[in-house]
Protein backbone atom coordinates (compact mmCIF):
# COMPACT_ATOMS: atom_id res chain seq x y z
CA UNK A 1 0.00 0.00 0.00
CA UNK A 2 0.96 3.76 -0.08
CA UNK A 3 0.97 4.41 3.63
CA UNK A 4 3.25 4.01 6.48
CA UNK A 5 2.59 0.08 7.62
CA UNK A 6 3.06 -1.16 10.94
CA UNK A 7 3.09 -4.53 12.75
CA UNK A 8 2.13 -6.20 14.20
CA UNK A 9 -0.88 -4.42 14.95
CA UNK A 10 -1.35 -5.87 18.29
CA UNK A 11 1.15 -7.69 20.71
CA UNK A 12 0.44 -8.95 23.93
CA UNK A 13 3.55 -10.22 25.69
CA UNK A 14 4.44 -11.21 29.44
CA UNK A 15 6.55 -9.16 31.48
CA UNK A 16 10.34 -9.37 31.53
CA UNK A 17 9.84 -10.64 27.79
CA UNK A 18 11.29 -8.31 24.46
CA UNK A 19 9.37 -7.15 21.72
CA UNK A 20 10.16 -5.68 18.44
CA UNK A 21 7.68 -3.33 16.77
CA UNK A 22 8.57 -2.96 13.07
CA UNK A 23 7.66 0.35 10.98
CA UNK A 24 7.70 0.03 6.79
CA UNK A 25 7.32 4.21 5.94
CA UNK A 26 6.10 5.55 2.46
CA UNK A 27 8.46 5.23 -0.40
CA UNK A 28 11.01 7.84 -0.48
CA UNK A 29 10.52 9.96 2.97
CA UNK A 30 13.51 10.18 4.60
CA UNK A 31 12.83 11.18 7.57
CA UNK A 32 11.03 8.30 10.21
CA UNK A 33 9.61 8.79 13.58
CA UNK A 34 8.36 6.95 16.54
CA UNK A 35 5.95 7.73 19.46
CA UNK A 36 3.90 6.21 21.94
CA UNK A 37 0.49 6.85 23.10
CA UNK A 38 -1.15 5.88 26.30
CA UNK A 39 -4.77 5.54 26.31
CA UNK A 40 -6.22 8.91 26.41
CA UNK A 41 -3.19 10.71 26.18
CA UNK A 42 -1.10 12.48 23.49
CA UNK A 43 2.04 12.00 21.74
CA UNK A 44 4.98 10.91 23.47
CA UNK A 45 8.13 11.66 20.90
CA UNK A 46 11.00 8.75 21.10
CA UNK A 47 13.10 8.88 18.65
CA UNK A 48 13.57 10.49 15.10
CA UNK A 49 15.85 9.12 11.75
CA UNK A 50 16.60 10.85 8.90
CA UNK A 51 18.38 8.54 6.79
CA UNK A 52 19.66 5.70 8.59
CA UNK A 53 20.62 7.75 11.34
CA UNK A 54 19.23 9.15 14.70
CA UNK A 55 19.96 12.68 15.10
CA UNK A 56 17.95 12.84 18.08
CA UNK A 57 17.29 9.90 20.64
CA UNK A 58 15.72 12.24 23.47
CA UNK A 59 12.62 10.41 23.75
CA UNK A 60 13.83 7.38 24.52
CA UNK A 61 12.34 6.25 27.90
CA UNK A 62 15.19 4.07 28.97
CA UNK A 63 17.89 1.98 27.99
CA UNK A 64 15.35 -0.85 27.28
CA UNK A 65 14.61 0.96 24.44
CA UNK A 66 16.33 1.06 21.24
CA UNK A 67 15.76 1.60 17.17
CA UNK A 68 17.36 1.11 14.22
CA UNK A 69 17.01 1.77 10.57
CA UNK A 70 18.18 -0.17 7.23
CA UNK A 71 18.28 0.92 4.18
CA UNK A 72 16.67 4.46 5.11
CA UNK A 73 13.47 2.26 4.98
CA UNK A 74 12.06 -0.06 7.67
CA UNK A 75 12.66 0.39 11.13
CA UNK A 76 12.56 -1.95 14.00
CA UNK A 77 11.77 -0.27 17.60
CA UNK A 78 12.59 -2.94 19.94
CA UNK A 79 11.79 -2.99 24.07
CA UNK A 80 14.30 -5.54 26.33
CA UNK A 81 12.94 -6.61 29.56
CA UNK A 82 9.35 -5.44 28.88
CA UNK A 83 7.16 -3.60 31.97
CA UNK A 84 3.75 -3.30 32.34
CA UNK A 85 4.26 0.66 32.29
CA UNK A 86 5.32 -0.06 28.39
CA UNK A 87 2.15 -0.96 27.73
CA UNK A 88 0.36 1.85 24.91
CA UNK A 89 0.00 2.33 21.72
CA UNK A 90 3.10 2.27 19.37
CA UNK A 91 2.83 5.32 16.54
CA UNK A 92 5.48 5.03 13.30
CA UNK A 93 5.20 7.99 11.12
CA UNK A 94 7.31 9.23 8.01
CA UNK A 95 7.87 12.67 5.90
CA UNK A 96 9.96 13.67 2.91
CA UNK A 97 11.95 15.48 5.45
CA UNK A 98 12.58 17.95 8.63
CA UNK A 99 9.54 20.19 9.36
CA UNK A 100 7.38 18.49 6.48
CA UNK A 101 4.39 17.01 7.40
CA UNK A 102 4.46 13.58 8.82
CA UNK A 103 2.39 10.51 7.38
CA UNK A 104 1.17 7.61 10.84
CA UNK A 105 0.53 4.38 10.51
CA UNK A 106 -2.01 2.81 12.65
CA UNK A 107 0.40 1.82 15.44
CA UNK A 108 1.25 -1.04 17.22
CA UNK A 109 -0.80 -1.67 20.44
CA UNK A 110 1.25 -3.60 22.84
CA UNK A 111 0.12 -5.51 26.36
CA UNK A 112 2.10 -6.41 28.87
CA UNK A 113 0.71 -8.78 30.99
CA UNK B 1 4.67 23.94 32.16
CA UNK B 2 4.29 22.11 28.31
CA UNK B 3 5.61 23.98 25.23
CA UNK B 4 1.58 23.24 23.58
CA UNK B 5 -1.32 23.34 25.64
CA UNK B 6 -4.39 21.86 24.23
CA UNK B 7 -8.23 22.47 26.00
CA UNK B 8 -8.54 18.44 26.19
CA UNK B 9 -12.43 18.52 26.29
CA UNK B 10 -14.44 16.64 25.58
CA UNK B 11 -16.11 19.23 23.12
CA UNK B 12 -20.02 18.22 22.10
CA UNK B 13 -21.66 20.08 19.32
CA UNK B 14 -24.80 19.24 17.28
CA UNK B 15 -24.37 18.97 13.61
CA UNK B 16 -23.76 21.38 11.39
CA UNK B 17 -22.22 24.07 14.02
CA UNK B 18 -19.74 25.87 13.50
CA UNK B 19 -16.10 24.00 15.98
CA UNK B 20 -13.70 26.31 16.88
CA UNK B 21 -10.37 23.99 18.37
CA UNK B 22 -7.62 26.15 19.66
CA UNK B 23 -4.13 25.66 20.63
CA UNK B 24 -1.41 27.86 22.46
CA UNK B 25 2.54 27.24 22.28
CA UNK B 26 5.48 28.76 24.17
CA UNK B 27 8.05 28.27 21.78
CA UNK B 28 8.58 31.24 19.79
CA UNK B 29 10.84 29.24 17.29
CA UNK B 30 8.25 27.26 15.79
CA UNK B 31 7.10 27.95 12.08
CA UNK B 32 5.41 25.10 11.20
CA UNK B 33 1.71 24.41 12.17
CA UNK B 34 -0.64 20.79 11.74
CA UNK B 35 -3.96 19.72 12.70
CA UNK B 36 -4.45 16.13 12.81
CA UNK B 37 -7.63 14.28 12.79
CA UNK B 38 -7.25 10.51 14.94
CA UNK B 39 -10.27 7.75 14.75
CA UNK B 40 -10.34 5.51 17.93
CA UNK B 41 -7.94 2.63 17.12
CA UNK B 42 -6.29 4.81 14.06
CA UNK B 43 -2.90 6.68 13.54
CA UNK B 44 -3.33 10.12 13.35
CA UNK B 45 -4.51 11.73 9.98
CA UNK B 46 -2.82 15.19 8.75
CA UNK B 47 -5.84 17.56 7.98
CA UNK B 48 -4.12 20.94 7.32
CA UNK B 49 -0.45 22.16 7.01
CA UNK B 50 0.70 25.88 7.17
CA UNK B 51 3.69 27.78 7.21
CA UNK B 52 3.70 31.05 9.54
CA UNK B 53 1.27 33.11 10.08
CA UNK B 54 -1.87 33.37 8.13
CA UNK B 55 -5.14 31.54 7.29
CA UNK B 56 -5.53 28.60 5.28
CA UNK B 57 -8.67 26.84 4.25
CA UNK B 58 -9.49 23.45 2.70
CA UNK B 59 -13.07 22.61 2.15
CA UNK B 60 -14.75 23.30 5.65
CA UNK B 61 -11.76 23.30 7.29
CA UNK B 62 -10.05 26.78 7.89
CA UNK B 63 -6.58 26.76 9.89
CA UNK B 64 -5.67 30.26 11.41
CA UNK B 65 -2.06 30.95 12.70
CA UNK B 66 -1.26 34.06 14.80
CA UNK B 67 2.26 33.75 15.70
CA UNK B 68 2.64 37.42 17.33
CA UNK B 69 -0.05 35.45 19.91
CA UNK B 70 1.01 32.20 19.58
CA UNK B 71 -1.99 31.03 18.98
CA UNK B 72 -3.37 28.59 16.28
CA UNK B 73 -6.89 27.58 15.57
CA UNK B 74 -8.71 24.86 13.66
CA UNK B 75 -12.83 25.65 12.32
CA UNK B 76 -14.34 23.17 10.89
CA UNK B 77 -18.31 24.78 9.14
CA UNK B 78 -21.07 22.59 8.77
CA UNK B 79 -20.30 20.05 11.34
CA UNK B 80 -20.97 16.39 10.63
CA UNK B 81 -20.96 12.95 12.92
CA UNK B 82 -18.28 11.88 10.84
CA UNK B 83 -16.25 14.54 12.03
CA UNK B 84 -15.84 13.18 15.67
CA UNK B 85 -12.79 12.16 16.68
CA UNK B 86 -9.56 13.73 18.35
CA UNK B 87 -8.06 16.49 17.12
CA UNK B 88 -4.09 17.19 17.31
CA UNK B 89 -2.67 20.11 17.04
CA UNK B 90 1.14 19.90 15.95
CA UNK B 91 4.17 22.10 15.40
CA UNK B 92 7.61 22.51 14.61
CA UNK B 93 10.79 24.34 13.56
CA UNK B 94 14.44 26.31 15.54
CA UNK B 95 16.58 23.91 17.38
CA UNK B 96 14.33 20.72 17.42
CA UNK B 97 13.64 20.81 13.57
CA UNK B 98 13.72 17.04 13.24
CA UNK B 99 10.45 16.38 15.40
CA UNK B 100 7.19 18.45 15.78
CA UNK B 101 5.64 18.70 19.14
CA UNK B 102 1.79 17.33 19.40
CA UNK B 103 -0.66 18.96 22.11
CA UNK B 104 -2.72 16.09 23.65
CA UNK B 105 -5.20 16.30 21.57
CA UNK B 106 -9.42 17.59 22.17
CA UNK B 107 -12.26 15.17 21.72
CA UNK B 108 -15.34 16.35 19.54
CA UNK B 109 -18.27 14.45 19.47
CA UNK B 110 -20.90 16.08 16.70
CA UNK B 111 -24.42 14.81 17.39
CA UNK B 112 -26.90 14.12 14.74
Amino acid sequence: GAGVSQSPSNKVTEKGKDVELRCDPISGHTALYWYRQSLGQGLEFLIYFQGNSAPDKSGLPSDRFSAERTGGSVSTLTIQRTQQEDSAVYLCASSRGANQPQHFGDGTRLSIL
Amino acid sequence: QKEVEQDPGPLSVPEGAIVSLNCTYSNSAFQYFMWYRQYSRKGPELLMYTYSSGNKEDGRFTAQVDKSSKYISLFIRDSQPSDSATYLCAMSGGFNAGKSTFGDGTTLTVKP
